[in-house]
């Protein structure tokens, strides 16, 4: 059973960059018949994708966060990572991270982590 | 970037009735539409892939419909346990995009 952990900070100042982890065990990132994507959610509202990489390193990011954004994978480590730099209030959200299928659709998510933009 | 829409927002049903979302896209996104579940202070969970293929584990009261830009999904005898909030998500173009929701509610 695949399963998949975020991990990093939980306040972020205004400004700065926002780090996350997705650990994933039960599949291995190496294996490149997927691919691993974020996705946010600010509070009571709706999903919005931010990126994906592939095992290869390759990215697609939301063109609404490209500017911003840099996802990585780690195959030694199992795990794939986000950065999002200057981060403002409006930033805060719950983040998850998903096995994205044949790079379409996300069968298997995190848990999420509540990352709050804040000084 | 294509805009899906769901309507209604919220629907306000009783255990037993058949529930029917819908979910249109802004342009033809073919087949490659998904739909989830998320239940509160959970992470959505994949019931329907290519609008209408059930994912593992799904009960057979979750089917989906559709193509092109209009979609459906029906719940046929709504549960205890389905009231919740069902996102759809096309894949069929950069950057991927989700819907706004609806939500399943207890009448």
């Amino acid at each position: 059973q695949v399963q998949l952990q975020e991990s990093g900070p939980r306040l972020v100042k205004p400004s700065q960059t926002l780090s996350l982890t997705c650990t994933v065990s039960g599949d291995s990132i190496r294996s490149g018949t997927e691919y691993w994507s974020w996705i946010r959610q600010p509070a009571g509202q709706g999903l919005e994708w931010i990126g994906r990489v592939y095992t290869t390193g390759t990215t697609n990011y939301n063109p609404s966060l490209k500017s911003r954004v840099t996802i990585s994978v780690d195959t030694s480590k199992n795990h794939f990572s986000l950065k999002l730099s200057s981060v403002t209030a409006a930033d805060t959200a719950v983040y998850y991270c998903a096995k994205c299928v044949g790079g379409w659709y996300f069968d298997h998510w995190g848990q999420g982590t509540l990352v709050t933009v804040s000084s | 970037e294509i805009v899906m829409t769901q309507s209604p927002a919220t629907l306000s049903v009783s255990p037993g009735e058949r529930v029917t979302l819908s979910c249109r896209a802004s342009q033809s996104v073919s087949g490659n539409l998904a739909w989830y579940q998320q239940k509160p202070g959970q992470a959505p969970s994949l019931l329907i892939y290519g609008a209408s293929t059930r994912a593992t584990g799904i009960p057979a009261r979750f089917s989906g419909s559709g193509s092109g830009t209009e979609f459906t999904l029906t719940i046929s005898s709504l549960q205890s346990e389905d009231f919740a909030v069902y996102y759809c998500q096309q894949y069929n173009n950069w950057p991927r995009t989700f819907g706004q929701g609806t939500k399943v509610e207890i009448k």
